[in-house]
Formats: C-alpha cells, structure tokens, sequence
C-alpha cells in the first residue's frame, strides 16, 4: 500500500505570494491533519479534516487554510507569504479518526519563502 | 490542554551502548502516547504507542517505553544502539477531546562510531 504523498516536495516562495501544497492520504484513510514544523516552534498542528469537514483547527492566523475533497485528498492554503512561514509541512493520515489512532506521515513539502 | 517536554535536545552515544529518551507530560485528562522518529529529509515514522494496559510497550526497531502515570512520563529506551539510530526522535501526546497530536522540541540521538 503506497504511504502518503505529498507534492511539491520542494518549494521557493517570495513574500506576500500565495501557495498550495497537496496531500494524498493512504488509500482507506479518510482522516488528514497537518503539522508546520520549524526550527523554532517544533512540530505545531494545523489543522484536522474528515469527511471533507475541518473538525479542529490548531493557533495559526486565517492566512492558513484547508479543506479535503471527497476522495480524501487534502490541501492547504497560505495566502499573503511572509519570511516566517519558511517551515516543513506535514501532512499526515490514520484510518478513523479517534484517540490513539496511528497517524501516517509523509515526507512533507519544505517550504521556503524569500 | 496537553504539554510535552523533552528533557534533551541532544543525546550522544557510542555505537552499541545503551541509550534512554526521557518525555514528560502535562495532562488533566487521560492520555495516549506516542514515540515517532524522524531521519533526515524525512517524514515521522511511528516507533510505538501506550493506549493501555501493560505500561511497557514494545516497538519496532527494538525500542522500549515504558509509561508512569504517577510521574507523567514515557522515556524511550534501546538497549544497544546501532549507526542507522542516529535521528531526532519525538514524543507525542493526545487526550480528552483533543485528536491532535501535541509534540515535544524533538531530541536528537547522534551514535558515534
């Protein structure tokens, strides 16, 4: 079974622009999440989709958005760049969503913004 | 509310010697754990989970936690580690109504040859 993909990989960003990241969850998943990690702050969530519903929603400004299709695939929005946004995002997949269920990570796009 | 705090940021070892991994937690709520492990330009690989029962749980790789409720903790343990160990490695906490997952700073084991 093919693990989570993400795309792009890589990305080059000049601030005040705006970008689009993709997630692809394992195939049956129909929970995604999605974690900014930087050197700073550590690995901070997000936000959490299922059945195309953000169901919570972690302490980023509305310039970070979401939203998951029918087939579960996930993207995320950051409009108007700014230098700090530079981070790792990962985005993640469990089956269900509950406590305790396994989240299966991807390799997350690096993120750079100029 | 949930709080992680991992007590090293850098751990390093010699190759084959015994290494430990020490994670608190702050919950008012009963709580699972996690221990993840990220290599470089990688994502985070789950290496175990306490949901409940037995406190010592058993992981991939030949790593160990054990749970304390009574001193909020979970540390990681391996008792001889290997090159291929060298990763930052990352303790997790969910509880309550909370399905996310709260992480620590990350510690970053480094084995020596």
């Amino acid at each position: 079974k093919a693990g989570v993909t993400q795309t792009p990989r890589y990305l080059i960003k000049t601030r005040g622009q705006q970008v689009t990241l993709s997630c692809s969850p394992i195939s049956g998943h129909r929970s995604v999440s999605w974690y900014q990690q930087t050197p700073g702050q550590g690995l901070q969530f997000l936000f959490e989709y299922f059945s195309e519903t953000q169901r919570n929603k972690g302490n980023f400004p509305g310039r970070f958005s979401g939203r998951q299709f029918s087939n579960s695939r996930s993207e995320m929005n950051v409009s108007t760049l700014e230098l700090g946004d530079s981070a790792l995002y990962l985005c993640a997949s469990s089956s269900v969503r509950g406590l305790g269920e396994t989240q299966y990570f991807g390799p997350g796009t690096r993120l750079l913004v100029l | 509310a949930q709080s992680v705090t991992q007590l090293d940021s850098q751990v390093p070892v010699f190759e084959e010697a015994p290494v430990e991994l020490r994670c608190n937690y702050s919950s008012s709520v009963s709580v699972y754990l996690f221990w993840y492990v990220q290599y470089p330009n990688q994502g985070l690989q789950l290496l175990l989970k306490y949901l409940s029962g037995s406190t010592l749980v058993k992981g991939i790789n030949g790593f160990e936690a054990e749970f304390n409720k009574s001193q909020t903790s979970f540390h990681l343990r391996k008792p001889s580690v290997h090159i291929s160990d060298t990763a930052e490695y990352f303790c997790a906490v969910t509880g309550g109504s909370n399905y996310k997952l709260t992480f620590g700073k990350g510690t970053l084991l480094t084995v020596n040859p």
